[in-house]
């Protein structure tokens, strides 16, 4: 019962590098997510995405871009990489017609740029 | 726009001792579920317990329980007998549905520490 898989779990990135971080999941749900989260703070929303070629901007957009071709999968991509983008990065999903039901969350990927 | 408040940092409590934890929040809806997560020292995001605001009953979930008071608009947990490996980062969370979307708008967390 894998869940929400994040890859990399780390990775150390030159100023001006790009990648892409990987988000999968296998429970079908149709919202995605992506936070990033700062040290001493809680989760801000980056991206997120209500299905399948659907995504729309959360609070701190800058510097990123995502793409949503399929249900399972949700690419985070920074595009060229500056120091204020350290920070962990979280990716969640969640199946919004129970609204008792939590969004499920990765692992996280703990990305710094030096 | 939603916002969550959690006012304690830090937070320390002797092992078998209760301890609760203050989240307060702002939204103009009359519908709304909060959530508490855990997040431990390795770092992922553990789910722990969610009251709706429609939700007659405080939530309670093993020795986590929620202290609702809707109309002071704080969401509470509250620890019982709490364990070593209770000492983590807790995090308050609201779901915002503005827009026709759904997110989580998180508070900045609170540091619990529990002693031996």
């Amino acid at each position: 019962n894998a869940g929400v898989t994040q890859t990399p779990k780390f990775r150390i990135l030159k100023i001006g590098q790009s990648m892409t971080l990987q988000c999968t999941q296998d429970m079908n749900h149709n919202y995605m997510y992506w936070y990033r989260q700062d040290p001493g703070m809680g989760l801000k929303l980056i991206y997120y995405s209500v299905g399948a070629g659907i995504t729309d901007k959360g609070e701190v957009p800058n510097g990123y871009n995502v793409s949503r071709s399929t249900t399972e999968d949700f690419p985070l991509r920074l595009e060229l990489a500056a120091p204020s983008q350290t920070s962990v990065y979280f990716c969640a999903s969640s199946y919004p017609e129970a609204q008792d039901q939590p969004q499920h969350f990765g692992d996280g990927t703990r990305l710094s740029i030096l | 726009a939603q916002k969550i408040t959690q006012t304690q940092p830090g937070m320390f409590v002797q092992e078998k001792e209760a301890v609760t934890l203050d989240c307060t929040y702002d939204t103009s809806d009359p519908s709304y579920g909060l959530f508490w997560y855990k997040q431990p020292s390795s770092g992922e995001m553990i789910f722990l317990i969610y009251q709706g605001s429609y939700d007659q009953q405080n939530a309670t979930e093993g020795r986590y329980s929620l202290n609702f008071q809707k109309a002071r608009k704080s969401a509470n947990l509250v620890i019982s007998a709490s364990q070593l490996g209770d000492s983590a980062m807790y995090f308050c969370a609201m779901r915002d549905l503005q827009g026709g979307s759904e997110k989580l708008v998180f508070g900045k967390g609170t540091k619990l520490t529990v002693n031996p």
